[in-house]
Order: structure tokens, then C-alpha cells, then sequence
């Protein structure tokens, strides 16, 4: 299948600092991007959905001044957590949908291995 | 909107032996997929099989495979001769053309040597 990448893998931060997390399609043009957070032995909880050039779409709930989201490429999507406290910590796993090669099947998304956030 | 339910929160199998794992579901629509995902202790996530809803023809990919009932509206995961590998949580997703993955709350499957 098709390969999601995110860097970093794991983060550790202090408290009012910012993190970018990057979320990257190596083999295919990721039309549409998803940021999704998952707290321990729970769910994923979709945040915010991103197509290239345009403006993120946020879940109810999601503050999209705290969460940014920017889609700028086919083939990246970055998550930036604003002063970002404890409540933040979480797991944070991108997926990508494309419309090229072997990513154009069937809607399907793929998902990145995650990256864990931990702000002290 | 689609909603997806998982009910069984915990599951045991005997290695060597099969297990299934419940899902149902509910949406208005009448073109969408299933999907069962795996979710091992690495946290990639990782599909395991799909479901097309106008294929009557249930899905299956080497031991895996599913009980499709378009009608009741239910998608259960057969895993015959279960492995330790195996063990992982799974989660039932659905899709409806062009929106998002709507997932169910997962359920714990622990394989026993």
C-alpha cells in the first residue's frame, strides 16, 4: 500500500511552547489529509480534515486557533499544537488520501505511524 | 451520519483457535465501505480487510474474514486460527463516499499461548 510518514515519532515539550508535527505521503499526492488524536486504549477521534490549498475543516469542539493545520503541498500537512499544556498530551496520528497510483483505491486512507506528544 | 458500535470491549482467543469480533452500524446511505483496522501495540494503524456495501460477496483475506448483513445492518471479524501476532486492538470503521472514516470504540483482543 501506500506509505505515510510523521516526524517526530515522539515529543516531549515544556508548557507554553509550540509543536509542529509533519505528516508526509512518500509515493502519492495526498488530496486530503486527516489529523486524528487518540488517547490511551480509546478510539481515534478525528480532528480536523485538510485539502491541499485550502483552509482545514475542524470537528465540533476542536480549537482551531490551538490545533493549526496547514496543507500547503500534495504531499505534506503539518499539525502545530500552540502553547501547548499537559491536556495536550496525547497521541496524534495523521492518514492520507490520495487520487494517484496505488493510493487511489477504493477511498481508502493510510495512516501514518503516529507521533506521541507529552508536555510537561 | 454514520455511526459505528462496537460492543465487546474485550476478547480472548486461544491460540490455534477462532474468534469474531461485533460490529454494527447505521447510515441512510446506500453506497459506503466497512473496514476492520488493526491497531497492534506499535499504534500503526493497519487495515485488515475491506467491505464494499454493494458486494453481497462477504470479504475475506487469508484467515481473516467477514459476516456481512446488509440488512441488520451488522460487520463481524472472523480470525480463524488465531496467532500472538494477533493480538492487538481492532476497530470496525465505516465510510460513506467522499466523507470521513467513522470509527467504532475499538475492541482488545488478547491471544493466549
Amino acid at each position: 500500500g501506500a506509505v505515510v510518514s510523521q516526524h517526530p515519532s515522539w515529543v516531549i515539550c515544556k508548557s507554553g511552547t509550540s509543536v509542529k508535527i509533519e505528516c508526509r505521503s512518500l509515493d502519492f499526492q495526498a488530496t486530503t489529509m486527516f489529523w486524528y488524536r487518540q488517547f490511551p486504549k480509546q478510539s481515534l477521534m478525528l480532528m480536523a480534515t485538510s485539502n491541499e490549498g485550502s483552509k482545514a475543516t475542524y470537528e465540533q469542539g476542536v480549537e482551531k486557533d490551538k490545533f493549526l493545520i496547514n496543507h500547503a503541498s500534495l504531499t505534506l500537512s503539518t499539525l502545530t499544537v500552540t502553547s501547548a499544556h499537559p491536556e495536550d498530551s496525547s497521541f496524534y496520528i495523521c492518514s492520507a488520501r490520495g487520487t494517484s497510483g496505488r493510493a487511489a483505491v477504493l477511498d481508502e486512507q493510510f495512516f501514518g505511524p503516529g507521533t506521541r506528544l507529552t508536555v510537561l | 451520519a454514520q455511526t459505528v458500535t462496537q460492543s465487546q470491549p474485550e476478547m480472548s482467543v486461544q491460540e490455534a483457535e477462532t474468534v469474531t469480533l461485533s460490529c454494527t452500524y447505521d447510515t441512510s446511505e446506500s453506497d459506503y465501505y466497512l473496514f476492520w483496522y488493526k491497531q497492534p501495540p506499535s499504534r500503526q494503524m493497519i487495515l485488515v480487510i475491506r467491505q464494499e456495501a454493494y458486494k453481497q460477496q462477504n470479504a475475506t483475506e487469508n484467515r481473516f474474514s467477514v459476516n456481512f448483513q446488509k440488512a441488520a445492518k451488522s460487520f463481524s471479524l472472523k480470525i480463524s486460527d488465531s496467532q500472538l501476532g494477533d493480538a492487538a486492538m481492532y476497530f470496525c470503521a465505516g465510510l460513506e463516499y467522499g466523507n470521513k472514516l467513522v470509527f467504532g470504540a475499538g475492541t482488545i483482543l488478547r491471544v493466549k499461548s
